[in-house]
């Protein structure tokens, strides 16, 4: 069954380094999204991504974080400069045809990010 | 803004009960209600999708109802297993412009043999 892959599974980095984490949607999905989770906190949405561009943000992706899709199949979440509280599990998802959120979400395992 | 609240919490039962878990939410005008789980240490999988003008969804065991007067959602767990013990999460989706979900914050299930 095709699955969403996040690579890497725990990204350790220092204060106000940049980290891209990387996600494989599922080939047929044309949403795609990513959310955290702060330890033992609400998962929050971050950002949701139709043609090549955003289609919502949350106030949580400020102007640190950036979401691309550089080729057929990776998308990625940047942090430019990360803090401390950034720190959180973050999952990326994606999503069939139908207008966002309408249609089930698969998620994928999670990159946790730990920020020293 | 939209709140979601989950109770109980937490839940231990024995193997075999059929269970209720419970979602809540302020604001009635929403579009759909998912209800995922999540097993420690994972992400989150689709269980039940329930669009507005529904007022429930079944998939084998599970059994979600939504009542969007009352701002409430229930996910039936029937003859429970200890392969269902992880972490329930319910979600809901707004509308007027912004699909961003709200969760909350899960209600953690552990049924023993």
């Amino acid at each position: 069954e095709p699955e969403v892959t996040q690579t890497p599974s725990h990204q350790v980095t220092q204060m106000g380094q940049e980290v891209i984490l990387r996600c494989v949607p599922i080939s047929n999905h044309l949403y795609f999204y990513w959310y955290r989770q702060i330890l033992g906190q609400k998962v929050e949405f971050l950002v949701s991504f139709y043609n090549n561009e955003i289609s919502e943000k949350s106030e949580i992706f400020d102007d640190q974080f950036s979401v691309e899709r550089p080729d057929g199949s990776n998308f990625t979440l940047k942090i430019r400069s990360t803090k401390l509280e950034d720190s959180a599990m973050y999952f990326c998802a994606s999503s069939d045809l139908g207008t966002p959120f309408t249609d089930t979400q698969y998620f994928g395992p999670g990159t946790r990010l730990t920020v020293l | 803004k939209q709140e979601v609240t989950q109770i109980p919490a937490a839940l231990s039962v024995p193997e075999g009960e059929n269970l209720v878990l419970n979602c809540s939410f302020t604001d009635s005008a929403i579009y759909n209600l998912q209800w995922f789980r999540q097993d420690p240490g994972k992400g989150l999988t689709s269980l039940l999708l329930i669009q507005s003008s529904q007022r429930e969804q079944t998939s084998g065991r599970l059994n979600a109802s939504l009542d969007k007067s009352s701002g409430r959602s229930t996910l039936y767990i029937a003859a429970s297993q200890p392969g269902d013990s992880a972490t329930y999460l319910c979600a809901v989706r707004g509308v007027g412009g912004s699909y961003i979900p709200t969760f909350g914050r899960g209600t953690s299930l552990i049924v023993h043999p």
